[in-house]
């Protein structure tokens, strides 16, 4: 596998249900981005994990959960969800060297289309 | 606050025409610059980005983007579309030692006629 690989690449689940996204990265970088992409919005920022540290929670909403065990794999743990937060979730992935973010290209994975009943 | 505009939500253009579709962005400092393509159902795959040096870039499948500091833009051309340039296209804006925040226009939707 090459890039930044996402399963499941479609899931549908009930409100009530637990379920979680998987992202893995064959590009040897070391941070790690979740989107979220819903109709007509622009892109939006979730989280960033730095070295396997969070250095960004874009105030979203407790019922998503992010870890990332090591810097190739990311998931993001998803229960409770309402209906409003069906929509595309992206994975991303970048080199972070020592200019703290700055001349950073992220790659980005094909998503996940998530649909809450 | 920093900001991205890509104010063509739709444009339609025939296939083997030139093509042009604009970004301006709001930023106080010199941006980091990318235009990334998404087609139905798949994730975004980069374009072509500036970070310094001369403003014209020259990216994949042909295109290419020239930024112009004292109009706040970023606007992305090709010379001949093709059909399978049919998808929708997103300007970003990467703020410096931001740790990688990236700020997304909303995007332009680009049809081809044949």
């Amino acid at each position: 596998e090459t890039g930044v690989t996402q399963t499941p690449r479609h899931l549908v689940m009930g409100m009530t249900n637990k379920k979680s996204l998987k992202c893995e990265q064959h590009l040897g970088h070391n941070a790690m981005y979740w989107y979220k992409q819903s109709a007509k919005k622009p892109l939006e920022l979730m989280f960033v994990y730095n070295f396997k540290e969070q250095t960004e929670n874009n105030s979203v909403p407790s019922r998503f959960s992010p870890e990332c065990p090591n810097s190739s794999h990311l998931f993001l743990h998803l229960h409770t969800l309402q209906p409003e937060d069906s929509a595309l979730y992206l994975c991303a992935s970048s080199h972070r060297g020592t200019s703290g973010g700055a001349q950073e290209t992220q790659y980005f994975g094909p998503g996940t289309r998530l649909l809450v009943l | 606050a920093q900001s991205v505009t890509q104010p063509d939500i739709h444009i339609t253009v025939s296939e083997g025409a030139s093509l042009e579709l604009r970004c301006n962005y709001s930023y106080g400092a010199t941006p980091y610059l990318f235009w990334y393509v998404q087609s139905p159902g798949q994730g975004l795959q980069l374009l072509l980005k500036y970070f310094s040096g001369d403003t014209l870039v020259q990216g994949i499948k042909g295109f290419e983007a020239e930024f112009k500091r004292s109009q706040s833009s970023f606007n992305l051309r090709k010379p001949s579309v093709h059909w399978s340039d049919a998808a929708e296209y997103f300007c970003a804006v990467g703020p410096y030692n931001q740790g990688g925040k990236l700020i997304f226009g909303q995007g332009t939707e680009l049809s081809v006629k044949p």
